[in-house]
């Protein structure tokens, strides 16, 4: 389908396991960008990519990695999830710049145990 | 970075009631966004609508850049209109392009 797709949908783990939170988009867009959305926050940008092997850190990056080969694929990894990376995680692209309107996954919700 | 303050903070309707939705902010912006976060959390995209007015249905939107806010109508509200609107700017200048979001308007509609 075309679009943007996250998957898992529903992640529960354990504290110190790895998660990988995938994110994949069919228009080619050169932005792409993870946002945490949580109570009393609302949603704060976790890292962002202006293109393939292109990457930097947003507002809250600590405690997470991400990847981009290639441009329709845009990986976010927790390399020893903690409690307070329970979160509702939200993936997003855009194709031009940076007016352009973004476009938002239907989001992973990760529980850390 | 560019505060959103968004308003009111909880709205109650019932069926077929109007309402509108208020965002201000604090710097000039090259985007503006409203979203509705429906109760399975995705957020849809309403309208992209950094200045002037654009209607889609039963909703409608108004920003003025000039005077820094953004205002969402909806009108003859429905069941399927509850959940979470959400205003998100990009500031003008910004070569990233992030989104700065409000905190939200919750709405519920009663049948």
């Amino acid at each position: 389908d075309a679009g943007i797709t996250q998957s898992p949908r529903y992640k529960i783990t354990e504290t110190g396991r790895q998660v990988t939170l995938m994110c994949h988009q069919t228009w080619s867009h050169s932005y792409m960008f993870w946002y945490r959305q949580d109570l009393g926050h609302g949603l704060r940008l976790i890292y962002y990519s202006a293109a393939a092997d292109i990457t930097d850190k947003g507002e809250v990056p600590d405690g997470y990695v991400v990847s981009r080969s290639k441009t329709e694929n845009f990986p976010l990894t927790l390399e020893s999830a903690t409690r307070s990376q329970t979160s509702v995680y939200f993936c997003a692209s855009r194709s031009g710049g940076a007016g352009e309107t973004q476009y938002f996954g239907p989001g992973t919700r990760l529980l850390v145990l | 970075g560019i505060q959103v303050e968004q308003s009111p903070p909880d709205l109650i309707l019932q069926e077929g009631a109007n309402s509108t939705l208020r965002c201000n902010f604090s710097d000039s912006v090259n985007n503006l966004q409203w979203f509705h976060q429906n109760p399975w959390g995705q957020l849809i995209n309403l309208f992209y609508i950094p200045s002037g007015t654009k209607q889609n249905g039963r909703l409608s939107a108004t920003t003025v850049a000039t005077e820094r806010y953004s205002l969402l109508y909806i009108s003859s509200s429905q069941t399927t209109d509850s959940g979470v609107y959400f205003c998100a700017v990009v500031n003008r200048g910004s070569t990233l392009g992030r989104l700065y979001f409000g905190r939200g308007t919750q709405l519920t509609v009663w049948p």
